[in-house]
């Protein structure tokens, strides 16, 4: 079966430091993945996705994924968070859309 | 102005009554969307239409129906609301045109409260 695992279902972090929002699929078959992000009271607004080509993948707001196939991964990172990055992360992967759990990432000041 | 746009944004109503959510996209896409989101459970995918004459079933779509009244419209309708049904409701297009590699645009949300 077709799954999307988020380890982290909250993550608090500093101002500043390093984050790291981890994501599991499971697949038998190809698949396009995706990281979208959903500020308080709003929609999920897509950050990035991997396709196809490099691994890595930059998208909005300085975030980055590295697509792992070995170890079925797509985690998402950001070298140093700011307070506008508080918000709600959702992986997702295409053969049908399916999306994670979510996590919710907070930054402490 | 907004590309996704979904009436009403918050909305109340009592066990049993019937009630439409409606969705309006001006992106030109022919994939629209369903999902409610729960807290913990993230989006679960309610109905979707690949064109105005397509309509499917997703994960959880029992108790619901939709409508595709236009390309650009797709309603969604709970015909006895139940107050498992409370959750925050997200109408989605996406522009699936090249060989399935497919980016959903999402609504505002519509926050249903059943009583």
């Amino acid at each position: 079966a077709q799954s999307v695992t988020q380890l982290d279902s909250q993550v608090p972090v500093f101002e500043e430091a390093p984050v790291e929002l981890r994501c599991n699929y499971s697949s038998s078959v190809s698949v396009y993945l995706f990281w979208y992000v959903q500020y308080p009271n709003q929609g999920l607004q897509l950050l990035l996705k991997y396709l196809s080509g490099s691994t890595l993948v930059k998208g909005i707001n300085g975030f980055e994924a590295e697509f792992n196939k070995s170890q079925t991964s797509f985690h998402l990172r950001k070298p140093s968070v700011h307070i506008s990055d508080t918000a709600e992360y959702f992986c997702a992967f295409y053969d049908k859309v399916i999306f994670g759990p979510g996590t919710s990432l907070s930054v402490i000041p | 102005d907004a590309d996704v746009t979904q009436t009403p944004r918050n909305r109340i109503t009592k066990t049993g009554k019937r009630i439409m959510l409606e969705c309006s996209q001006t992106k030109g896409h022919d994939r629209m969307y369903w999902y409610r989101q729960d807290p913990g459970l993230g989006l679960r995918l309610i109905y979707y239409s690949f064109d105005v004459k397509d309509i499917n079933k997703g994960e959880i779509s029992d108790g619901y129906s939709v409508s595709r009244q236009a390309q650009a419209k797709f309603s969604l309708s709970l015909e006895s609301a139940i107050p498992n049904q409370t959750a925050l409701y997200f109408c989605a297009t996406s522009d699936a045109d090249r060989g399935g590699q497919e980016t959903q645009y999402f609504g505002p949300g519509t926050r249903l409260l059943v009583l």
